[in-house]
């Protein structure tokens, strides 16, 4: 098993560019989520999914979509980037709802903008 | 999900036990307290979780007092590649799958 893969790993970006950060897990995993963590700070909530077809918003969505389309892919998009989205971001799973809740990372997506 | 309160930062000396305390104390009956750290820039990782029983891992130990409202994880000899912050959270074990996390405390190992 890869467990959950990001991509890309770094990325620059220009303040009003789009762009997607890709998730995907192997484990076939229900629930999936991403993080975004800023210097010194923890890690936000941004968005997660219980499912295929079902997303919700965390504490800081604003700026950004996301969808699920399958069990496997998560994808988060910036639909207009801004600087105060640079961070790093990171993907996360797990088994879901009722389970021990164990969340799988993945190695993060460092982005910049411009 | 109930809050956490953890020191910013602490330090250990190689081969000791880093004791990790956390403070929990709206915890309600069903919610479970997870650890999990961050090397460095990677992403977090799990390391134990309990309810009201301590528990023992290959990783760590995690002892929740008997009111529930503090914990501490034990790594029992820690070692250089400890360095790390760590996370205690608070969550219902069947409830909302997203987790919070706070700032953590920095643990610092030295030689």
């Amino acid at each position: 098993n890869a467990g959950v893969t990001q991509t890309p790993k770094f990325q620059v970006l220009k303040t009003g560019q789009s762009m997607t950060l890709q998730c995907a897990q192997d484990m076939n995993h229900e629930y999936m989520s991403w993080y975004r963590q800023d210097p010194g700070m923890g890690l936000r909530l941004i968005h997660y999914s219980v499912g295929a077809g079902i997303t919700d918003q965390g504490e800081v969505p604003n700026g950004y979509n996301v969808s699920r389309s399958t069990t496997e892919d998560f994808p988060l998009r910036l639909l207009s980037a801004a600087p105060s989205q640079t961070s790093v971001y990171f993907c996360a799973s797990s088994r879901g709802h009722g389970n021990t809740g164990e969340l799988f990372f993945g190695e993060g997506s460092r982005l910049t903008v411009l | 999900d109930a809050k956490t309160t953890q020191p910013t930062s602490m330090d250990c000396a190689e081969g000791r036990a880093a004791n990790l305390p956390c403070n929990h104390s709206t915890i309600s009956g069903n919610e479970y307290v997870y650890w999990y750290r961050q090397i460095h820039s990677q992403g977090p990782q799990y390391i134990i979780h309990g309810l009201k029983n301590n528990e023992t891992n290959e990783m760590a130990s995690l002892i929740i007092t008997e009111d529930r409202k503090s914990s501490t994880l034990i790594l029992p000899h820690a070692t250089l590649r400890d360095t790390a912050v760590y996370y205690c959270i608070v969550r219902t074990q069947g409830g909302s799958e997203k987790l919070v996390f706070g700032k953590g405390t920095k643990l610092t190992v030295n030689p």
